[in-house]
């Protein structure tokens, strides 16, 4: 019965370098949320995505990072050309419903470090 | 001002206290959750409620709308408590948790 699935769980890149995390949901769910941590702050949305589709990407920086949800596979969170500050944990949950009606299941989270 | 504030920041108890952690919220939720985030990193979904009160082996949360205030409680806390515990709100008009900045709680032995 596995839970929400990340990887890698550590991930270092070089400034300019591409940076690709990937969050299996848990079975049966359908509703993928990212969410960034960054060193000594809260956790912030992201994006949420529905199969195949982005429902709300607002907390996500308009350039250079683009998320998706394909009808097989991962969700995958990509960043383009890294620099320093997206040094990160970056955490994935899923959940059966969206709107907040069924608790989000967390993933252990992707940390990112820029060289 | 933070949507979402708790209290406080860092805790330190003995074994066996009783814990309370508070969370306060200036918006309209249609539900709140506490979440516990280990040393390691890893978050762990502790609760969602809306209304009223839940408990979990030693643990309690408990909600009133009215007041948008919320408690998590640790009944004989143990060192194996120790993490940050998170609430964060989802607003009836969002799609997506806003959360406060954690609270670092430390039981010692």
């Amino acid at each position: 019965n596995a839970g929400v699935m990340q990887n890698p769980r550590h991930l270092v890149r070089r400034r300019g370098q591409e940076a690709r995390l990937r969050c299996s949901p848990m079975k049966g769910h359908s509703h993928v949320y990212w969410y960034r941590q960054l060193p000594e702050e809260g956790l912030k949305f992201m994006v949420y995505l529905q199969k195949e589709n982005i429902i709300d990407e607002s907390g996500m920086p308009k350039e250079r990072f683009s998320a998706e949800f394909p009808k097989e596979g991962p969700s995958i969170l990509r960043i383009q050309q890294v620099v320093r500050g997206d040094s990160a944990a970056y955490f994935c949950a899923s959940s059966s419903q969206g709107r907040g009606s069924q608790p989000q299941h967390f993933g252990d989270g992707t940390r990112l470090s820029i060289l | 001002k933070n949507e979402v504030e708790q209290s406080p920041q860092n805790l330190t108890a003995q074994e066996g206290e009783f814990i309370t952690i508070n969370c306060s919220y200036s918006v309209g939720i249609s539900a709140l959750h506490w979440l516990q985030q280990h040393p390691g990193g890893g978050i762990v979904s502790l609760f969602m409620l809306s209304s009223g009160k839940k408990k979990h082996g030693r643990l309690i949360a408990t909600i009133n709308i009215q007041e948008k205030h919320s408690s998590l409680h640790i009944t004989a806390s143990h060192p194996r408590d120790s993490a940050v515990y998170i609430c964060a709100v989802f607003s009836g008009s969002a799609r997506q948790l806003t959360f406060g900045s954690g609270t670092q709680l430390t039981v010692l032995p």
